[in-house]
């Protein structure tokens, strides 16, 4: 059974950092590219970030380009998205999600990010 | 970026009735489109994909249509089950872009 499990979500305020994890387990974490969408309170979705199988490639919504950043670590089948500069409008739900057969066919169950002073 | 509209936003049905979902692209998507259904405090669930493709383990009253820029999810019979919210996803060109959602209620 595919289990995607976030954590690290919390509290922080304007201008520092945060870094999410995501760890995979169900299926061959190291053969697909993974994902991190989000979902502001009340909102829609919005995909923020991908990054490839192996790392060879990564690409963000401008939204978070610049400020985000998408890795992993196959060897502990785990994804990560490290924040920083965070405002106010990144508060969010975070969601890792992966494509296996079917878009996004897979999700976490989601960590709350809250930007606040 | 390609827009995702859905209509209505907000949808109240009885128990049985067919119930349609629109979801409009801003430019040509083929038929690569997807539905979600995401029930109150959980992750969204693939229902469709490919516009048409039922997800495995979805009920076969849910139903997709459409190609190029107009699409629809069809439920034949509303259940108490499927009060939820529903989102689109282009899934045709980066960046994939979701809807806004219709939120479907039991009347």
């Amino acid at each position: 059974e595919v289990q995607l499990v976030e954590s690290g979500g919390g509290l922080v305020k304007p201008g520092s950092s945060l870094k999410l994890s995501c760890v995979a387990s169900g299926f061959t974490f190291s053969s697909y590219g993974m994902h991190w969408i989000r979902q502001a309170p009340k909102k829609g979705l919005e995909w923020i970030a991908l990054i490839y199988y192996d790392s060879s490639n990564k690409y963000y919504a401008d939204s978070v380009k610049g400020r985000f950043t998408i890795s992993r670590d196959n060897s502990k089948n785990t994804l990560y998205l490290e924040m920083n500069s965070l405002r106010s409008e990144d508060t969010a739900m975070y969601y890792c999600a992966v494509t296996t057969e079917a878009p996004f066919d897979y999700w976490g169950q989601g960590v709350m990010v809250t930007v606040s002073s | 970026d390609i827009q995702m509209t859905q209509s209505p936003s907000f949808l109240s049905a009885s128990v049985g009735d067919r119930v349609t979902l629109s979801c409009k692209a801003s430019q040509n998507i083929n038929k690569y489109l997807a539905w979600y259904q995401q029930k109150l405090g959980e992750a969204p669930k693939l229902l469709i994909y490919n516009a048409n493709s039922l997800q495995t383990g979805i009920p076969s009253r849910f139903s997709g249509s459409g190609s190029g820029t107009d699409f629809t999810l069809t439920i034949s019979s509303l259940q108490p089950e499927d009060v939820a919210t529903y989102f689109c996803l282009q899934h045709n060109s980066w960046p994939l872009t979701f809807g806004s959602g219709t939120k479907l209620e039991i009347k």
